[in-house]
């Protein structure tokens, strides 16, 4: 069973640019959940998609939005792209959400700003 | 709201020595606890997870973990490391398991 696929892996962008990352969940998950990894701020939560409705949402600004796709599939923008926006972005998926469950990660993107 | 305290940033520990990596929570309501490991340039691994039961549970890669409700802890343990358990280790809550919460993570350190 293949597990959770994060493309690209690395990613380079200028400021004011803007990106989207992929994140292909394990066949059969239904949830897909985003997180911000940076030395400074640790793990953070940004938004978690099911049935391609976004379901939780973190503390962050609205240039980070999300979508999800029919076939679970999830894509994460991030626009007008800040040096603080440099991390990694982990993807994980969970089915079904709620009790009993847990979360399986992809490797992540990693996103670097100049 | 769920937070996590990771009450240690690095762990330095010789080879088949035993490690306890510490974490405690603050939540009003009841949590799912889980541990997670990753190792550099990785994703997270769950190493274990506490759902109800048991207070000890036990996961991969011979660790264990105890929940103890009176301290709102859940302290990660291994009898004996190996230098393949340098990573680092972070530990979870979640009220449904979709949304986690992380502590900061702990740098375990196997030395020879």
């Amino acid at each position: 069973k293949a597990g959770v696929t994060q493309t690209p892996r690395y990613l380079i962008k200028t400021r004011g640019q803007q990106v989207t990352l992929s994140c292909s969940p394990i066949s059969g998950h239904r949830s897909v959940s985003w997180y911000q990894q940076t030395p400074g701020q640790g793990l953070q939560f940004l938004f978690e998609y099911f049935s391609e409705t976004q379901r939780n949402k973190g503390n962050f600004p609205g240039r980070f939005s999300g979508r999800q796709f029919s076939n679970s599939r999830s894509e994460m923008n991030v626009s007008t792209l800040e040096l603080g926006d440099s991390a990694l972005y982990l993807c994980a998926s969970s089915f079904p959400p709620g009790e009993n469950t847990e979360a399986f990660f992809g490797q992540g993107t990693r996103l670097t700003v100049v | 709201a769920q937070s996590v305290t990771q009450l240690d940033s690095q762990v330095p520990v010789f080879e088949e020595a035993p490690v306890e990596l510490r974490c405690n929570y603050s939540s009003s309501v009841s949590v799912y606890l889980f541990w997670y490991v990753q190792y550099p340039n990785q994703g997270l691994q769950l190493l274990l997870k506490y759902l109800s039961g048991s207070t000890l549970v036990k996961g991969i890669n011979g660790f264990e973990a105890e929940f103890n409700k009176s301290q709102t802890s859940f302290h990660l343990r291994k009898p004996s490391v190996h230098i393949s358990d340098t990573a680092e280790y972070f530990c979870a809550v979640s009220l449904l398991g979709a949304k986690l919460v992380f502590g900061a993570g702990t740098i375990l350190r196997v030395k020879s």
